[in-house]
């Protein structure tokens, strides 16, 4: 019973397009949710969250959307870079926040293409 | 400033065998959570250590048991190794049981059973 699902497993861009990564989740307990960026070899790293009471969060390049009623969240980049290619992960957790543990999806690699 | 690591990098075990991997936290922080990333999946928590306790724990089974030091770094241990728990397992520190923002992860353990 996956919780939170990336439906697309991998996402190819031209460089200086937008790069929109998508996130669905099951549980309406969470109240956090987070985008990391995970190179091979590497840990995954934080980009960017929005907690459930926003709807947006930008952040550079980055911003997140989150549409709460359709249990469904989106990551844009914009405008996407060579360096960007890399697994997008994106992850939830309940009110305890790191207390609870996050829930991860498989991940989208994105691939931009110069 | 180190960040977090982890040892060894690679580990290859018979099943049946038990292993011990290590965790150091990134400077500052105090607290350990361990996940689990099998091939193609997104990372799964599988417990988090706080003030030397098992705080939260997700769903696996006794064989994985872990331990947290006064000096904040911590241990997963995995008894009776099956040929499924091969996987990277990564660690992540924060400060605070709740911290979510803070979550710094290390490179990971790749562990193969055969």
């Amino acid at each position: 019973d996956q919780q939170v699902k990336q439906n697309s497993p991998s996402l190819s861009v031209q460089e200086g397009r937008i790069s929109i990564l998508n996130c669905d989740y099951t549980n309406s307990m969470f109240d956090y949710f987070l985008w990391y960026k995970k190179y091979p070899a590497e840990g995954p790293t934080f980009l960017i969250s929005i907690s459930s009471i926003k709807d947006k969060n930008e952040d550079g390049r980055f911003t997140v959307f989150l549409n709460k009623s359709a249990k469904h969240l989106s990551l844009h980049i914009v405008p996407s870079q060579p360096g960007d290619s890399a697994v997008y992960f994106c992850a939830a957790s309940g009110s305890g926040g790191g207390a609870d543990g996050l829930t991860f999806g498989k991940g989208t690699h994105l691939i931009i293409q110069p | 400033d180190a960040g977090v690591t982890q040892s060894p990098t690679h580990l290859i075990k018979t099943r049946g065998q038990q292993v011990t991997l290590r965790c150091s936290p990134k400077s500052g922080h105090d607290t350990v959570s361990w996940y689990q990333q099998a091939l193609g999946q997104g990372p799964q928590f599988i417990f988090q250590y706080y003030e030397e306790e098992e705080r939260q724990r997700g769903n696996f089974p006794d064989r994985f048991s872990g331990h947290q030091f006064p000096n904040y770094s911590s241990e997963l241990n995995v008894n009776a190794l099956l040929l499924g728990d091969s996987a990277l397992y990564l660690c992540a520190s924060s400060l605070g049981d709740t911290d979510l923002y803070g979550y710094t992860f290390g490179s990971g353990t790749r562990l193969t059973v055969v």
